[in-house]
Parts: structure tokens; C-alpha cells; sequence
């Protein structure tokens, strides 16, 4: 059983920089997250998506967008690429229970 | 708006000791409650729930209770083992707001 798949699961970008992180979810749920994880702040939502072709921002959206490319998929970029935005990245998925299921998580470094 | 609030770690405990990790929480209205577990390297796994007051969320001989009445749902485990040591995140989901929020996590370390 696959889950949740996220790709890369590490990468480093240089400011500036633009790159967009992958999730792939299997299990037929309507409702994607992108959650970000930083040491002592625990999981701060980035944008989450309540069904195909919707988009909400979450707690900490500014530098980020995001493409529910259909039920599957849920895809965040980041057009410039800033220090700040060194953390590990989490994709999530969930289910009419609300039990959400992640994926193994992206470490991004930006230098 | 909704929040969640875990008592900070890390949290040292030898093997076999009784742990409790504490969570409060401040949402309108009636939240399901969650705890997730973090295994180093890994994401996040559902550990229990709670759906409305009163219910107990167990799995793994862990436990903890949705109490209404003092927007809580503290962790609990009987005898601890060194394969716990993790971190533990309380989440709420409030329908209407279709987010699941986290508190900041309480790492548990168990010495053997």
C-alpha cells in the first residue's frame, strides 16, 4: 500500500531558486494538506484543499502556491526560494473520519 | 481561532514508568481529537482519536480521554518501552474549518 508518496525527499536550493514538491495519494480522499515542520513550532499548515479544483490558504501561505492537479494530486511550489523556507515539508491526506495520513516528508535547505 | 497546546519536552522516562503527556486545546464548537506519533525519520502516524466528549481513544496501550469540561485529552501509557520514544503531536479537527491543527509536539526519550 503506497498512502501518500511525496517527492524529492531531500533537497538543497540556492535563494532564488524555484522548485515545486510532489504528493500522490492513493486512497481516494478528497482532502489534501501541505504542512511544514520546523524545529519547536511543530506542523504549521502551508495550504490544504478540500476537494478537485479547490484551494485554501492555511496558517503560513506567503511564499508558497499550490495545484490540486485532480483528485490524486496536490503539488507546492516555491517561486523564489528564500532561507527561510528551510524545513521539512509534509503532505497529508484524509478521509470523512478526518484521520490524516502523511507522507514521509521533503528536508529542503535553501543556501 | 482553534488551537492546541502540548506541555513541552523533551520527556525522560526509564522503561516500564507511567507516562503522561498533557494537551489542551481552545476551539468553538466540538472538535475531534487526535494524537499522532513521529518515529524518527518519519511522518506522522494516527496513534488514537476521540470523535465527542467523554469517548477514550486507545491503540498500542495508549490512552486518552476527551473531556469536554476541561478541553483536554492528555496522553497516557501504563509502562513505557524504549521503542516509544518519539514525538507525540495533539491534533484537532474542527469540521466547519476543514483543519487538522497541531500542537508543537512533546519529543519522549525511554531509557532502558
Amino acid at each position: 500500500n503506497a498512502g501518500v508518496t511525496q517527492t524529492p525527499k531531500f533537497q538543497v536550493l540556492k535563494t532564488g531558486q524555484s522548485m515545486t514538491l510532489q504528493c500522490a495519494q492513493d486512497m481516494n480522499h478528497n482532502s489534501m494538506y501541505w504542512y511544514r515542520q520546523d524545529p519547536g513550532m511543530g506542523l504549521r499548515l502551508i495550504y490544504y484543499s478540500a476537494s478537485e479544483g479547490t484551494t485554501d490558504k492555511g496558517e503560513v501561505p506567503n511564499g508558497y502556491n499550490v495545484s490540486r492537479l485532480n483528485k490524486r494530486e496536490f503539488s507546492l511550489r516555491l517561486e523564489s526560494a528564500a532561507p527561510s523556507q528551510t524545513s521539512v515539508y509534509f503532505c497529508a491526506s484524509s478521509d470523512r473520519q478526518f484521520e490524516a495520513f502523511f507522507g514521509q516528508g521533503t528536508r529542503l535547505t535553501v543556501v | 481561532g482553534d488551537s492546541v497546546t502540548q506541555m513541552e519536552g523533551p520527556v525522560t522516562l526509564s522503561e516500564e514508568a507511567f507516562l503522561t503527556i498533557n494537551c489542551t486545546y481552545t476551539a468553538t464548537g466540538y472538535p475531534s481529537l487526535f494524537w499522532y506519533v513521529q518515529y524518527p525519520g518519519e511522518g506522522l502516524q494516527l496513534l488514537l482519536k476521540a470523535t465527542k466528549a467523554d469517548d477514550k481513544g486507545s491503540n498500542k496501550g495508549f490512552e486518552a480521554t476527551y473531556r469536554k469540561e476541561t478541553t483536554s485529552f492528555h496522553l497516557e501509557k501504563g509502562s513505557v518501552q524504549v521503542s516509544d520514544s518519539a514525538v507525540y503531536f495533539c491534533a484537532l479537527f474542527f469540521n466547519a474549518g476543514n483543519m487538522l491543527t497541531f500542537g508543537g509536539g512533546t519529543r519522549l526519550m525511554v531509557k532502558p
